[in-house]
């Protein structure tokens, strides 16, 4: 049973743009949650995280969301750049489960010139 | 050579074949992980080393045998493979212990079983 799910598995957005990736998970427990960025060819780059305790996360270009009652989380990035192109994973753990994430299969984000 | 690395990057080996895939960590973690990713599917955890010590093993099939010789060093030892196995395995290590941990990640290596 997967526990974090992106449904969408591609997303095309117009340089310049908002890119917006979406993150759905099972488990009430999940505390923590990562977005990781992934080229071709290389393993997976953690890009941003966010606590429970917030609904707000921000790193320059990068802002990640989180609603706990909907047990959702999203990814903004703004504006989109065509370096931004490659395979975000969403993942998540709880504390009680130790150093154990669940990974979601990606979404794979490609920014139009 | 700073992160985490691996090696080979690119591996085809026979269904009879042994071999061994390198992990190495420079950023001074205690744990590291072994992870399976195939197309379309999310990141399998297959094992955890915490402190040297395997915390974790997700029913991987016995024909992959993890070995963790120190903190910075892990070793996935490949015998008797089928096809299906074929994927990237990924490596990542972690500093354990902390309430916020994340996971950093090798560039993994592509196996191929024929």
């Amino acid at each position: 049973d997967q526990q974090v799910k992106q449904n969408s598995p591609s997303l095309s957005v117009q340089e310049g743009r908002i890119s917006i990736l979406n993150c759905d998970y099972t488990n009430s427990m999940f505390d923590y949650f990562l977005w990781y960025k992934k080229y071709p060819a290389e393993g997976p780059t953690f890009l941003i995280s966010i606590s429970s305790i917030k609904d707000k996360n921000e790193d320059g270009r990068f802002t990640v969301f989180l609603n706990k009652s909907a047990k959702h989380l999203s990814l903004h990035i703004v504006p989109s750049q065509p370096g931004d192109s490659a395979v975000y994973f969403c993942a998540a753990s709880a504390t009680n489960t130790g150093n154990q994430f669940y990974f979601g299969t990606g979404t794979s984000l490609t920014v139009i010139p | 050579e700073t992160g985490v690395t691996q090696t080979p990057r690119h591996l085809v080996m026979g269904m009879t074949n042994k071999k061994s895939l390198k992990c190495e960590q420079h950023l001074g973690h205690n744990a590291m992980y072994w992870y399976k990713q195939s197309a379309k599917k999310p990141l399998e955890l297959m094992f955890v080393y915490n402190f040297k010590e395997q915390t974790e093993n997700n029913s991987v099939p016995s024909r992959f045998s993890p070995e963790c010789p120190n903190s910075s060093h892990l070793f996935l030892h490949l015998h008797t493979l089928q096809p299906e196995d074929s994927a990237l395995y990924l490596c990542a290590s972690s500093q354990a212990g902390l309430e916020q941990e994340t996971q950093y990640f090798g560039p993994g290596t592509r196996l191929l079983v024929l």
